[in-house]
């Protein structure tokens, strides 16, 4: 199975903070990185396909990029409703796996 | 625009068999090209990928969990299932249905989650 370590696995944040969660994978999944955000009680939602290609309708302000295995996530203005926990998942072997997920708070 | 609902018993005890379907709405379960997978979380804790079906009736499973679970589909009623056998109190967790792209394979639809506890 290829691990997902993302890190950290929480933080504080203020509004308007640039934020960047890193991902790095067990082994090569060459581009085949999603991202989600998940809000306490509900399903998670996905924001960043293949490494870096936004989702429909998710706001510009979130990003991704891939250098290797490791794969970052960067919110460049953080706004009320983006504090949540994110997951990074690989989708390049099976099994499917997921990172341990990383809590974004409130400072 | 397609939904997911699951729906099953939300309390097993132990040694039975877990049960859950997911309905698919607003599209067809066998048309473009997808997967349609189980994924669990248990409580305060992250993501598990049980496994996936084809509409054509292959299935994939999680090496960690295939000597107990069986992932069914019927198209005919839009829906797919979950079967998983001699639960302990490990299995408890939200069970999520969700469809996966081929190209891209990322979870794009999610049901709203079902929690089930295994408990007496």
């Amino acid at each position: 199975d290829i691990q997902m370590t993302q890190s950290p696995s929480s933080l504080s944040a203020t509004v308007g903070d640039r934020v960047t969660i890193t991902c790095r994978a067990s082994q090569t999944i060459s581009v085949y990185l999603n991202w989600y955000q998940q809000k306490p009680g509900k399903a998670p939602k996905v924001l960043i396909y293949d490494g870096s290609i936004l989702q429909s309708g998710v706001p510009s302000r979130f990003s991704g990029s891939a250098s290797g295995t490791d794969f970052t996530l960067t919110i460049s203005g953080l706004q009320p409703e983006d504090f949540a926990t994110y997951y990074c998942q690989q989708s390049y072997s099976l099994p499917r796996t997921f990172g341990q997920g990383t809590k974004v708070e409130i400072k | 625009q397609v939904q997911l609902q699951e729906s099953g018993s939300g309390l097993v005890k132990p040694s039975q068999t877990l049960s859950l379907t997911c309905a698919v709405s607003g599209g067809s379960l066998s048309s473009g090209g997808y997967t349609w997978s189980w994924i669990r979380q248990p409580p305060g804790k992250g993501l598990e990928w049980i496994g996936y079906i084809l509409p054509s009736g292959s299935a994939y499973y999680n090496p960690s969990l295939k000597s107990r679970v069986t992932i069914s589909v019927d198209t005919s009623k839009s829906q797919f299932s979950l079967r998983l056998f001699s639960v302990t109190a490990a299995d408890t967790a939200v069970y999520y249905c969700a469809r996966g792209g081929n190209v891209p394979a990322a979870f794009d639809i999610w049901g709203q989650g079902t929690m089930v506890t295994v408990s007496s």
